[in-house]
């Protein structure tokens, strides 16, 4: 069964660090690979997508792939409270019948503390 | 709003009513999916549809739950005779494509009493 696995956290970091999260995926296969940002009370919003090995910036965020080690992470510098959410990892399966399905982590909790 | 759109955002029924939720996708977007959010959990996949067709029911529970995306009009998910089990957040979300991003919706918080 194919998975993608984040630790749930909290994870707590001080404003103005930088906060980086994990997800690993079971799939070797898998193409594509998102982080999305929930709030609470909120539906995810789309923060960043990445699709190549290496490192994909995007402002504050940094998303890193690493599909040998099957891991993708997501970096997010000069950390702020409104940073402060859970966030989701999901993967999207290899090319076939099934690649529009996202397997979605249980996401971790992100506590930005001033 | 070109977003996606979501009705109602909170939905209150007894045990034994139907729930009706309904999704618009975004403008230009055909491609539709359902996913059920419990407390404190990651969200699980439910169903994809594209108009007119269910591609995907793989994630919907066999009984009392079904879904369509009619050629006019939106994404309606029913679920008849609700229980509390069913009280959950549950979002839409569409795409342009099978293999593009998908955008979600705010979500129908369903309370069942």
């Amino acid at each position: 069964q194919k998975e993608v696995e984040q630790n749930s956290g909290p994870l707590s970091v001080p404003e103005g660090a930088i906060a980086s999260l994990n997800c690993t995926y079971s799939d070797r296969g898998s193409q594509s690979f998102f982080w999305y940002r929930q709030y609470s009370g909120k539906s995810p919003e789309l923060i960043m997508s990445i699709y190549s090995n290496g490192d994909k910036e995007d402002g504050r965020f940094t998303a890193q792939l690493n599909k040998a080690s099957q891991y993708v992470s997501l970096l997010i510098r000069d950390s702020q409270p409104s940073d402060s959410a859970t966030y989701l990892c999901a993967v999207k399966g290899a090319r076939g019948d099934s690649n529009y399905q996202l397997i979605w982590g249980a996401g971790t909790k992100l506590i930005i503390k001033p | 709003n070109a977003g996606v759109m979501q009705n109602p955002r909170h939905l209150v029924r007894r045990r034994g009513q139907e729930a009706r939720l309904r999704c618009s996708p975004m403008k230009g977007h055909s491609h539709v999916y359902w996913y059920r959010q419990l407390p404190e959990e990651g969200l699980k996949f439910m169903v994809y549809l594209q108009k007119e067709n269910i591609i995907d029911e793989s994630g919907m529970p066999k009984e009392r739950f079904s879904a369509e995306f009619p050629k006019e009009g939106p994404s309606i998910l029913r679920i008849q005779q609700v229980v509390r089990g069913d009280s959950a957040a549950y979002f839409c979300a569409s795409s342009g494509g099978a293999a593009e991003t998908q955008y979600f919706g705010p979500g129908t918080r369903l309370l069942v009493l």
